[in-house]
């Protein structure tokens, strides 16, 4: 799986958007990028994810760029309730074998601050 | 959909003593369940994949014997940490797919304390 790297850490203000970059830049053309996050003390919990187009649903964006070496994840609206640390993982697609397994790095933590 | 549960939620036990650990995937069927481990102030790592009816596949450096897996069936996967001793304390969470799907979802964690 390609490895990625994110910024350690960034805070965010309260009802404003928050931008997570992760770069990729050794990714190949069958993986798939994925955003989990984890709350203190709780399982990690599935985001989103994307191969090449951008993509939304009802927790955030992903954009992905045209070139695939880098993305960002957009939470619109960012609560407090959204402090967490948000992991960007890279990965083949679905094999019977390995699936859904994923190599989790040191991830973003996020902040958001009233 | 896609919830993942596991029990017991916190342990204690005694250095030497064994702890079981259940994962269960609620709503939908797993055939292939993952354990990780969580240090404190660390990053999720990979010990495990568990595989339905078949023998589980560990990562390098993860002890087989120590760390026993069991799949029986195709919404419970259980992980037994044996003999255990303090440096096994940590957040152990296991996670699960859905059927032909890329994603993971993971239950709540269960935190290990060895005394």
């Amino acid at each position: 799986d390609a490895k990625t790297t994110q910024p350690p850490s960034m805070d965010c203000a309260e009802g404003r958007a928050a931008n997570l970059p992760c770069n990729h830049s050794t990714i190949s053309g069958n993986e798939y990028v994925y955003w989990y996050r984890q709350i203190h003390s709780q399982g990690p919990q599935y985001i989103i994810h994307g191969l090449k187009n951008n993509e939304t649903n009802e927790m955030a964006s992903l954009i992905i760029t045209e070139d695939r070496k880098s993305s960002t994840l957009i939470l619109p609206h960012a609560t407090l309730r959204d402090t967490a640390v948000y992991y960007c993982i890279v990965r083949v697609a679905y094999e019977y074998t390995n699936a859904g397994k994923s190599t989790f790095g040191d991830g973003t933590t996020l902040t958001v601050k009233p | 959909g896609a919830v993942v549960s596991q029990h017991p939620s916190w342990v204690i036990c005694k250095s030497g003593t064994s702890v079981k650990i259940e994962c269960r995937s609620l709503d939908f069927q797993a055939t292939t369940m993952f354990w990780y481990r969580q240090f404190p102030k660390q990053s999720l790592m990979l010990m495990a994949t568990s595989n339905e009816g078949s023998k589980a596949t560990y990562e390098q450096g993860v002890e087989k014997d120590k760390f026993l897996i069991n799949h029986a069936s195709l919404t419970l996967s259980t992980l037994t940490v044996t003999s255990a001793h303090p440096e096994d304390s940590s957040f152990y969470i296991c996670s699960a797919s859905l059927p032909r799907r890329y994603e993971q979802y993971f239950g709540p964690g269960t935190r290990l304390t060895v005394t």
